[in-house]
């Protein structure tokens, strides 16, 4: 249980585009989800927290009119990469906190962004 | 604020040998403490994770973790590893009382390489 599915695992844009990336909750409803962006051999650092129905909260340093995030049910969020430059290229990885008794983090399968 | 620090960059062991990956975090509150693994290219996978209780918690492909209030430690072990195991190791804290809305905070991870 507590499955967190991502899309598209990779993609390719021209730098311009904006590009959407979308994370479903298949089994549980998912209050609270966490984006992160992971460089080449480093650690996860987290962007932006959105909860339901609310606007997210971006950590210090990320820029919201760029990474635009959307949790507007309790099973879906997205990020949209607006107007994409080479230096957004990254894998992007979501995360929902899990309530009740199987509580915890769980992530998608991560979205790698290539912008040419 | 919370932080983790993962004390080694990069472990190589040999195949069937055993493993430590070391993990000490800080807190000024109740925490919860996670470890999860990476394989290149995918999501994160839940190892083990420690909310309450039993200090030595027990997760999936024979790793396992000590909960060390005194030192601060969450150390991973496995006393005979496998090629599969090679993969990043992440450890990671949450606020157990839901400060921070529930944001957690990574290690910078953990390479470990097993060798045959």
């Amino acid at each position: 249980g507590a499955v967190v599915s991502q899309h598209p695992s990779r993609v390719i844009c021209k730098s311009g585009t904006s590009v959407k990336i979308e994370c479903r909750s298949l089994d549980f409803q998912a209050t609270t989800m966490f984006w992160y962006r992971q460089f080449p051999k480093q650690s996860l650092m987290l962007m932006a927290t959105s909860n339901e129905g609310s606007k997210a909260t971006y950590e210090q340093g990320v820029e919201k009119d760029k990474f635009l995030i959307n949790h507007a049910s309790l099973t879906l969020s997205t990020l949209t990469v607006t107007s994409a430059h080479p230096e957004d290229s990254s894998f992007y990885i979501c995360s929902a906190r899990v309530i009740g008794g199987n509580y915890g983090y769980t992530f998608g399968s991560g979205t790698r962004l290539t912008v040419v | 604020a919370q932080s983790v620090t993962q004390l080694d960059s990069q472990v190589p062991v040999f195949e069937e040998a055993p493993v430590e990956l070391r993990c000490n975090y800080s807190s000024s509150v109740s925490v919860y403490l996670f470890w999860y693994v990476q394989y290149p290219n995918q999501g994160l996978q839940l190892l083990l994770k420690y909310l309450s209780g039993s200090t030595l918690v027990k997760g999936i492909n024979g790793f396992e973790a000590e909960f060390n209030k005194s030192q601060t430690s969450f150390h991973l072990r496995k006393p005979s590893v496998h090629i599969s195991d090679t993969a990043e190791y992440f450890c990671a804290v949450s606020d157990g009382s839901g400060g921070s809305n529930y944001k957690l905070t990574f290690g910078k991870g953990t390479l470990l390489t097993v060798n045959p």
